[in-house]
């Protein structure tokens, strides 16, 4: 069963501290992973996506890795600003003809001042 | 913003109303999708619209009735709903729903609550 996995559910960082959150997946075939940012009472927003080449993609102080073979993604976050609070969703995308995707259940981060 | 827009923000229904939600991408995307995120729950696909054509109906119940006019409209009309169909209903658009690296936009969602 495709499925995607994220710790931890969630956190709390003090601002300027860095955090790392994790994503486990068993989607296949893999054919790439996002991440998502989604603010209290928004829709989700891409961050970064990796396909199955990539193992690192940055976008500011957000960097995603990827290791195809334990099929595990990370997201690094530098220098946490209070902005930063929402919750993380990573998805998978499956290589099937219609693109299919896998949500995480998210990883809420709070940063407090 | 991200170029796609729902309304209403915030409903209240009865199980006995009938409502509809409304969705609009400025983005000239073809394919248009509603997900249902409930609390502590993934976001579950509901239907997917390419290019007007629904290709995707994720075993949604028949309370549920999408509408997709054309490529920029969605629309999503319920009736006789169920107090656990209380959810924030998200609409989204891409440029194709088939494959690759093709990123979906989301509108801001539509927080549903049944009495």
């Amino acid at each position: 069963k495709n499925q995607v996995e994220q710790s931890p559910q969630s956190l709390i960082i003090l601002e300027g501290k860095n955090c790392t959150l994790q994503c486990n997946y068993t989607v296949s075939p893999f054919s790439n992973l996002r991440w998502y940012k989604q603010d209290t009472g928004r829709g989700p927003v891409s961050l970064t996506i990796m396909t199955f080449s990539e193992n690192t993609k940055s976008n500011g102080r957000y960097t995603a890795t990827l290791d195809a073979d334990t099929k595990q993604s990370s997201l690094h976050i530098t220098a946490s600003q209070l902005s930063d609070s929402a919750s993380y969703i990573c998805v998978v995308s499956a290589e099937t003809g219609f693109q299919k995707l896998v949500f995480g259940t998210g990883t809420r981060l709070l940063v407090s001042p | 913003e991200t170029g796609v827009t729902q309304t209403p923000r915030h409903l209240v229904m009865g199980m006995t109303n009938k409502k509809s939600l409304k969705c609009e991408q400025h983005l000239g995307h073809n394919a248009m999708y509603w997900y249902k995120q409930s609390a502590k729950k993934p976001l579950e696909l509901m239907f997917v619209y390419n290019f007007k054509e629904q290709t995707e109906n994720n075993s949604v119940p028949s309370r549920f009735s999408p509408e997709c006019p054309n490529s920029s409209h969605l629309f999503l009309h319920l009736h006789t709903l169920q107090p656990e169909d209380s959810a924030l209903y998200l609409c989204a658009s891409s440029q194709e729903p088939t494959g690759g690296t093709d990123t979906q936009y989301f509108g801001p969602g539509t927080r549903l609550t049944v009495l």
